[in-house]
């Protein structure tokens, strides 16, 4: 049962602190994505991934938020420092990306920054 | 800039009935349109999609409707269900991959 996998599912920090979150693609997936939910935006698309390549991180805070794909089975969001504006849910998904666009969620990481 | 658009936060209908979730977009260039559910705790899972060449797809009690001239979708769920219970995104990309998400619709079916 293909599924991608998040870690922590749950995170609470003190403003200020570093926070990292992960993410296991579907294997043979090749596209990548970041995003956050909150109320007023929806979701909100950070990042996204081809190969391992960043394509467009445009949606994301570029003094604080830093994503990378060290590998094919894991990508990473990082925040630092956090605040509490970031408070969110974090989801990461992927794809087969092409004719084929349907993306997979992960169960997502809650982070609460207080 | 809110480019997919979806002006209901919440539906509420009666178990057997239809439902309409209404979704408008603004980019012409969107090519490509999904719908996603989402449970609580959960991330959102693929329900059902269309492409700009056509303007209905079925399956099952889901049908998305496409009207490229309004920029505007639709999906019918017909008969509800109590399981249908949760949030609904409509979805659009411009080139398969980056795609953009409305603020969601929290759709209830009461029994």
């Amino acid at each position: 049962d293909a599924r991608v996998t998040q870690t922590p599912r749950h995170k609470v920090t003190e403003m200020g602190q570093e926070v990292t979150m992960r993410c296991q693609p579907i294997l043979g997936h090749n596209t990548v994505f970041w995003y956050r939910q909150t109320m007023m935006q929806g979701l909100e698309l950070l990042a996204y991934f081809r190969n391992r390549a960043p394509l467009d991180d445009s949606g994301m805070p570029k003094d604080r938020f830093s994503a990378e794909m060290p590998d094919a089975t894991l990508a990473t969001l990082k925040i630092q420092p956090s605040e509490p504006r970031d408070s969110a849910v974090y989801f990461c998904a992927s794809g087969l990306g092409g004719a084929l666009p349907e993306q997979y969620f992960g169960p997502g990481t809650r982070l609460t920054v207080t | 800039d809110q480019q997919v658009k979806q002006n209901s936060p919440s539906l509420s209908v009666q178990e057997g009935r239809i439902s309409i979730l209404n979704c408008d977009y603004t980019n012409s260039m969107f090519d490509y349109f999904l719908w996603y559910k989402k449970y609580p705790a959960e991330g959102p899972t693929f329900l059902i999609s269309i492409s700009s060449i056509k303007d209905k797809n079925e399956d099952g009690r889901f049908t998305v409707f496409l009207n490229k001239s309004a920029k505007h979708l639709s999906l019918h769920i017909v008969p509800s269900q109590p399981g249908d219970s949760a949030v609904y995104f409509c979805a659009a990309s411009p080139n398969n991959n980056d795609m953009r998400f409305g603020a969601g619709t929290r759709l209830t079916v009461k029994p």
